[in-house]
């Protein structure tokens, strides 16, 4: 049972260049969610899927899409790439159950944009 | 929009000390609260959670207190141990959130030996 997992841990891209954020969690949770953490910051939501087949915008959607794949998969995608999108982007899961909201966090991709 | 505080930044203690975080919220009608222990390099892991109907929690070494009157949560750690050391952050649930969280921006908490 490996949780949430993301790939890849580390990544530095241009200015202008898209990429990828992959998620994965096998806990069969309905929801997901797309975070991003700046130096001495809190979580900020990008996204989240509440189930699979839907998503909504969180805080700081600008510049990010997302794609709920299928039950397990969450991704993140970056079109163009601008420095202020260098951040730690973390993905969690979880499902309401006996009263607990509680969220999984994968281990975080860290991304640098030059 | 609704947003989680924390009154302290940083916060040092002693090995062996009790340690209290605080954590100020500003949404009276938020109904779940929980506490994240974020070590360095990792992702944010669950300590404890608390329902809007409940003043105080436990568990193991730790306790989570809510006060409603005033808006706020603390996380309190017994005789804390250098893997203590890490930045903590408190998240509510409100009203309008389903299942959202918003997070607080953290306090970093330092174990001294």
């Amino acid at each position: 049972n490996a949780g949430v997992t993301q790939t890849p841990k580390f990544q530095v891209l241009k200015t202008g260049q898209s990429m990828t954020l992959q998620c994965a969690q096998d806990m069969n949770h309905n929801s997901m969610y797309w975070y991003r953490q700046d130096p001495g910051m809190g979580l900020r939501l990008i996204y989240y899927s509440a189930s699979e087949g839907t998503t909504d915008k969180g805080e700081v959607p600008n510049g990010y899409n997302v794609s709920r794949l299928n039950k397990r998969e969450f991704s993140l995608r970056l079109e163009s790439a601008a420095p202020s999108q260098t951040s730690v982007y973390f993905c969690a899961s979880s499902e309401w159950q006996g009263g607990s909201y509680e969220q999984y966090f994968g281990p975080g991709t860290r991304l640098t944009v030059t | 929009g609704e947003s989680v505080g924390l009154h302290l930044p940083t916060l040092s203690v002693q090995e062996g000390d009790n340690s209290i975080i605080n954590c100020a919220y500003s949404n009276s009608a938020s109904d779940y609260f929980i506490w994240y222990k974020q070590e360095s390099g990792k992702g944010p892991q669950f300590i404890i959670d608390i329902r809007s109907n409940m003043d105080k929690r436990q568990g193991q070494r730790v306790t989570v207190l809510l006060n409603k009157t005033v808006k706020h949560l603390s996380l309190q750690i017994a005789a804390t141990q250098p893997g203590d050391s890490a930045v903590y952050f408190c998240a509510e649930r409100t009203p309008q959130g389903a299942q959202k969280l918003v997070f607080g921006q953290g306090t970093r908490l330092t174990i001294n030996p």
